[in-house]
């Protein structure tokens, strides 16, 4: 069965950077876009960006383009989000999707001094 | 960027039907903008119910069907049940890449 696999929950400092992971399996990895949805605490879904598994090409949202990199390990049907320069704003559950279809179970990202 | 709308909240009596919507500051939603719908409960992931404006996902109740409607999409819940109160939010593709996420709509059944 697909399922997408997400590292554990996160505390980082205000300017520090964060990378979460999302290993996928139950089925062909390349075969699949993964798209990152954040929420912050009581907020609505916010679309951050995909990234293609199969030619690693991205797209990001506007807003955080310059903080964000995703990419992909093929070897290890890994997808990872990583995210500079935090700030408390950057408090949300991060999630890894297929969009279409399946979700990862979210990571929890606190930004506090 | 393009804004998202979706209503704020909604109230459904069981075994009713309620029509949620999700608009585009754009103008009209099309096909194009390929409308998904996803159900959220509190402390769970989202979960897709809908995808390119009426297509289920196998684990979707057939109680609920996707369609466009006066110039938005919207997803339509008849014969609501009580496992059905929940937030529902909507995504609209634009240029094929970018894609905006609505507000989300809370649906109360009672």
């Amino acid at each position: 069965q697909v399922q997408l696999v997400q590292s554990g929950a996160e505390v980082k400092k205000p300017g520090a950077s964060v990378k979460v992971s999302c290993k996928a399996s139950g089925y062909t990895f390349a075969s699949y876009d993964i798209t990152w949805v954040r929420q912050a605490p009581g907020q609505g879904l916010e679309w951050m960006g995909w990234i293609s598994a199969h030619s690693g090409y991205t797209n990001y949202a506007h807003n955080l383009q310059g903080r964000v990199t995703m990419t992909t390990d093929t070897s290890t049907t890994t997808a990872y989000m990583e995210l500079r320069s935090l700030t408390s704003d950057d408090t949300a559950i991060y999630y890894c999707t297929r969009l279409k279809d399946y979700w990862g179970q979210g990571t929890l990202v606190t930004v506090s001094s | 960027q393009a804004v998202v709308t979706q209503e704020p909240s909604l109230t459904v009596s069981p075994g009713g039907t309620v029509t949620l919507t999700c608009g585009s500051s754009t103008g009209a939603v099309t096909s194009g903008h390929y409308p998904y719908w996803f159900q959220q409960k509190p402390g769970q992931a989202p979960r897709t119910l809908m995808y390119d404006t009426s297509n289920k996902q196998s684990w979707t109740p057939a109680r609920f069907s996707g369609s466009l409607l006066g110039g938005k999409a919207a997803l339509t819940l008849s014969g609501a049940q009580p496992e059905d109160e929940a937030e529902y939010s909507c995504s609209l593709s634009y240029s094929g890449a970018v894609v905006v996420f609505g507000g989300g709509t809370k649906l109360t059944v009672l």
